[in-house]
């Protein structure tokens, strides 16, 4: 199947300060990827969608101003966790479309980001 | 999309079949069942998908029963590695259907040695 990377794979930082998050398709273009996050024995939970070239679509009660995604190019999409909490702490997880598949395409999702806020 | 039940957990033998179940009744007809697993620490990993016909593919067979209100996902011969969440969800097709998967709680699968 299609392979999509996350960089980076794990990250501690200083509250109050910000960290990036990219994902990246490594064999397809995808127009649409997608962000979840998931806390320790929890499912995943998407947080926003996000299209390259126009602003993400976020889920109810998703701070868009305190969680930038930015997907400038077919292959690249970014979070930034802004001004970072304890209570931010998780795993974040992407996904992205294959549109080479049938209508129908399966999502492929990359291998997370265990972000631990000091 | 229709919401989906599974079982929280199982336990499976090494070698032997593992049998997933997942409840679908409010499924309707342009709706496909995907499964999806996520080892401990690990981003999901699609399994297989089907509308309404059985499907396998090298990881596993999906059966759909002909109402299509329920559905079972079959590891043929579980291994320790298949130990992981098996998430099962249903999502549309058409032009106007979510593009994203909504996850539940999934079913725990431990197997044993």
């Amino acid at each position: 199947g299609a392979v999509v990377s996350q960089h980076p794979s794990r990250v501690i930082c200083k509250s109050g300060t910000s960290v990036k998050i990219e994902c990246r398709s490594l064999d397809f273009q995808a127009t649409t990827m997608f962000w979840y996050r998931q806390f320790p024995k929890q499912s995943l939970m998407l947080m926003a969608t996000s299209n390259e070239g126009s602003k993400a679509t976020y889920e109810q009660g998703v701070e868009k101003d305190k969680f930038l995604i930015n997907h400038a190019s077919l292959t690249l999409s970014t979070l930034t966790v802004t001004s970072a909490h304890p209570e931010d702490s998780s795993f974040y997880i992407c996904s992205a479309r294959d549109p080479r598949g049938p209508q129908y395409n399966e999502q492929f999702f990359g291998p997370g980001t265990r972000l631990t806020v000091l | 999309d229709a919401k989906t039940t599974q079982p929280t957990s199982m336990d499976c033998a090494e070698g032997r079949a593992a049998n997933l179940p997942c409840n679908h009744s409010t499924i309707s007809g342009n709706e496909y069942v995907y499964w999806y697993r996520q080892i401990h620490s690990q981003g999901p990993q699609y399994i297989i998908h089907g509308l309404k016909n059985n499907e396998t593919n090298e990881m596993a067979s999906l059966i759909i029963t002909e109402d299509r209100k329920s559905s079972t996902l079959i590891l043929p011969h579980a291994t320790l590695r298949d130990t992981a969440v098996y998430y099962c969800i249903v999502r549309g097709s058409g032009a106007g259907s979510a593009r994203q998967l909504t996850f539940g709680s999934g079913t725990q699968l431990t197997v044993l040695p």
